[in-house]
């Protein structure tokens, strides 16, 4: 089976740096994407990781190590319109490359 | 930037009708996929469609359930006969390819059974 896991909710203040987690569980691993989701509106993708190590791209970088199932998600120098949920997906060869997803950190920037 | 577009926004409709959610994948992409949300739960995987044909489906993508593309730009998930919890936000996205490329969502159809 797939299961993902993420922390549900996380708070942080407008230019500090967050880390969101993510550890996954499954048959199989063809790469860990992160998307964001604003309220009511659809997933927009952020980033993509299939080797190890860290993508950096502008105040965005994801991390991951295939050993342990474990992905972050670090965002530098927070901004209020980083208020959203941020979901961690896994692609599977073994069920057909779909996309799995965990239920999402909902992370909450504060003055 | 080219995106992909879906209609209608929002689709009120009665217990049992069948409705039909529409999407323009971005016009290069091979690959395309329904997926849905229902209010404060995880997004689902449905359906992906390669080639004009399912590639792959989830156990949630049952027999009320088709997709097709009836031409040579639209991607369509019917929904036969429609119960109270199909009530959900449908997504349709699409992807170059399946292997390293990231998938690109639609904005989402809210669909609300009545």
């Amino acid at each position: 089976g797939q299961n993902i896991d993420q922390p549900t909710e996380m708070t942080a203040t407008e230019g500090a740096i967050v880390q969101i987690n993510c550890t996954y569980q499954t048959s199989g691993f063809n790469g860990l994407f992160w998307y964001q989701q604003h309220a009511g509106e659809a997933p927009t993708f952020l980033s993509y990781n299939v080797l190890d190590g860290l993508e950096e791209k502008g105040r965005f970088s994801s991390f991951l190590s295939r050993s342990k199932g474990y992905s972050y998600l670090l965002l530098k120098e927070l901004q209020m319109k980083d208020s959203a949920s941020y979901l961690c997906a896994v692609r599977d060869p073994n069920a057909g490359n779909m996309l799995t997803f965990g239920g999402g950190t909902r992370l909450m920037v504060k003055p | 930037e080219p995106e992909v577009t879906q209609t209608p926004s929002h689709q009120v409709t009665q217990m049992g009708q069948e409705v039909i959610l529409r999407c323009v994948p971005i016009s290069n992409h091979l690959y395309f996929y329904w997926y849905r949300q229902i209010l404060g739960q995880k997004v689902e995987f449905l359906v992906s469609f390669y080639n004009n044909e399912i590639s792959e489906k989830s156990e949630i993508f049952d027999d009320q359930f088709s997709v097709e593309r009836p031409d040579g730009s639209n991607f369509t998930l019917k929904i036969r006969s429609t119960k109270l919890e199909d009530s959900a936000m449908y997504f349709c996205a699409s992807s170059y390819w399946n292997s390293n490329q990231p998938q690109h969502f639609g904005d989402g159809t809210r669909l609300s059974i009545l």
